[in-house]
């Protein structure tokens, strides 16, 4: 079965560091979402790119997270410089959008420790 | 708003007991609809969708769901759940034409007792 890779699986370092975490999306998705999953606010849509193209990064706070797609098989989610409340669950989907939806590919998520 | 409600945030039963998970939506069209679960420590796999036709879906482990347009509802229903089956489920709805925001509901967790 065609999976979506996320790396690494855990991180943990230390407040101010910068922090890169990677996707695979399932070949052939033409969508890419990043989320983020805590117990608190549950799960959130950071950013989401189409064909590679960003096309809504307003869950994302712009001053420290970016995201990309260097090309279709890799989208990153950096955080510079990383605090203790961006612990958390990020998760990583990719889908085929358009006028047919697809559900959402989850891949199994980077688990990111702040101290 | 767009949003979706779980109404349960934890239910326990006992394994070959039946279940039911609710799910409520309010969303300006009839929307895409889902169920997703996660066990601990993996990323969330689609149990089933509902796009259009019969409101009654199966998914996959023995799972379905119903639409009730009238009710705004979702609710995922299994006959005999099974030990395996602890997770976390998430209901969520969409727009039928377009990716864009996908709506994840807060989550049930889901306890089975042997």
């Amino acid at each position: 079965d065609a999976r979506v890779t996320q790396t690494p699986r855990h991180k943990v370092t230390e407040m101010g560091q910068e922090v890169t975490m990677r996707c695979q999306p399932i070949l052939g998705h033409n969508t890419v979402f990043w989320y983020r999953q805590t117990m608190m606010q549950g799960l959130e849509l950071l950013a989401y790119f189409r064909n590679r193209a960003p096309l809504d990064d307003s869950g994302m706070p712009k001053d420290r997270f970016s995201a990309e797609m260097p090309d279709a098989t890799l989208a990153t989610l950096k955080i510079q410089p990383s605090e203790p409340r961006d612990s958390a669950v990020y998760f990583c989907a990719s889908g085929m959008g358009g006028a047919d939806n697809q559900p959402q590919h989850f891949g199994d998520g980077t688990r990111l420790s702040i101290l | 708003a767009q949003s979706v409600t779980q109404p349960d945030i934890h239910i326990t039963v006992s394994e070959g007991a039946s279940l039911e998970l609710r799910c409520n939506y309010s969303y300006g069209a009839t929307p895409y609809l889902f169920w997703y679960v996660q066990s601990p420590g993996q990323g969330l796999q689609l149990l089933l969708k509902y796009f259009s036709g019969d409101t009654l879906v199966q998914g996959i482990k023995g799972f379905e769901a119903e639409f009730k347009r009238s009710q705004s509802s979702f609710n995922l229903r299994k006959p005999s759940v099974h030990w395996s089956d602890a997770a976390e489920y998430f209901c969520a709805v969409g727009p039928k034409t377009s990716y864009d925001k996908v709506i994840f509901g807060p989550g049930t967790s889901l306890s089975v007792i042997p």
